[in-house]
């Protein structure tokens, strides 16, 4: 079936803006991730949602991140009043099952975010 | 989370076995070890994970040592397109909130 899918690919936005990212996870995956990924760094986790239970929102760096998740499927990142320390790649993860051992995370491609 | 230690980066010829260490020797019991690969430009792909045995599909294998402070991804055949940042992480079953860490960037030479 298809995969873990974010839109838009790129998206080129001046400092101050604001942007939102969109993720289409795996369908039926109950368990969702966002991450950032600044360039030649690991993977930073930013916020993870959990079917119908709040979202754990430990990983955000600062109140002008913020995310949601709509029929606990799609999820949107919003990033308001953008800097340029925000400019990095947004990866979306999605899982099937939580509370089991036997479980992946399946990436999307990412959203390249530059903010100029 | 477990500390993981893993060298930043490998050279193996294409072809051979590609062994790839990573030590997370704070790792805790209920704590399963996770082995990812980024490929440049796109998203992590998981390859493998493992408790206590050794295990083995299509992709690589992981061999964990007894006491579990450390393990080993091997790629049998490593070709071009294996080449990619190797992530190693400890983590439970389930959720799993975790920083991956730069791991090793393994370059397969023809």
């Amino acid at each position: 079936g298809a995969g873990v899918s974010q839109s838009p690919s790129n998206k080129v936005t001046e400092k101050g803006k604001d942007v939102e990212l969109r993720c289409d996870p795996i369908s039926g995956h109950t368990a969702l991730y966002w991450y950032r990924q600044s360039l030649g760094q690991g993977l930073e986790f930013l916020i993870y949602f959990q079917g119908n239970s709040a979202p754990d929102k430990s990983g955000l760096p600062s109140d002008r991140f913020s995310a949601e998740r709509t029929g606990g499927s799609v999820s949107t990142l919003t990033i308001q009043r953008t800097q340029q320390e925000d400019s990095a790649v947004y990866l979306c993860a999605s899982s099937l099952i939580w509370g089991t051992p036997d479980y992946e995370q399946y990436f999307g491609p990412g959203t390249r975010l530059t903010v100029t | 989370d477990a500390k993981t230690t893993q060298p930043p980066s490998m050279d193996c010829a294409e072809g051979r076995a590609a062994n790839l260490p990573c030590n997370h020797s704070t790792i805790s019991g209920n704590e399963y070890v996770y082995w990812y690969r980024q490929i440049h430009s796109q998203g992590p792909q998981y390859i493998i994970h493992g408790l206590k045995n050794n295990e083995t599909n299509e992709m690589a294998s992981l061999i964990i040592t007894e006491d579990r402070k450390s393990s080993t991804l091997i790629l049998p055949h490593a070709t071009l397109r294996d080449t990619a940042v190797y992530y190693c992480i400890p983590a439970r079953g389930g959720y799993q909130k975790v920083t991956f860490g730069t791991g090793t960037k393994l370059q397969v030479i023809p």
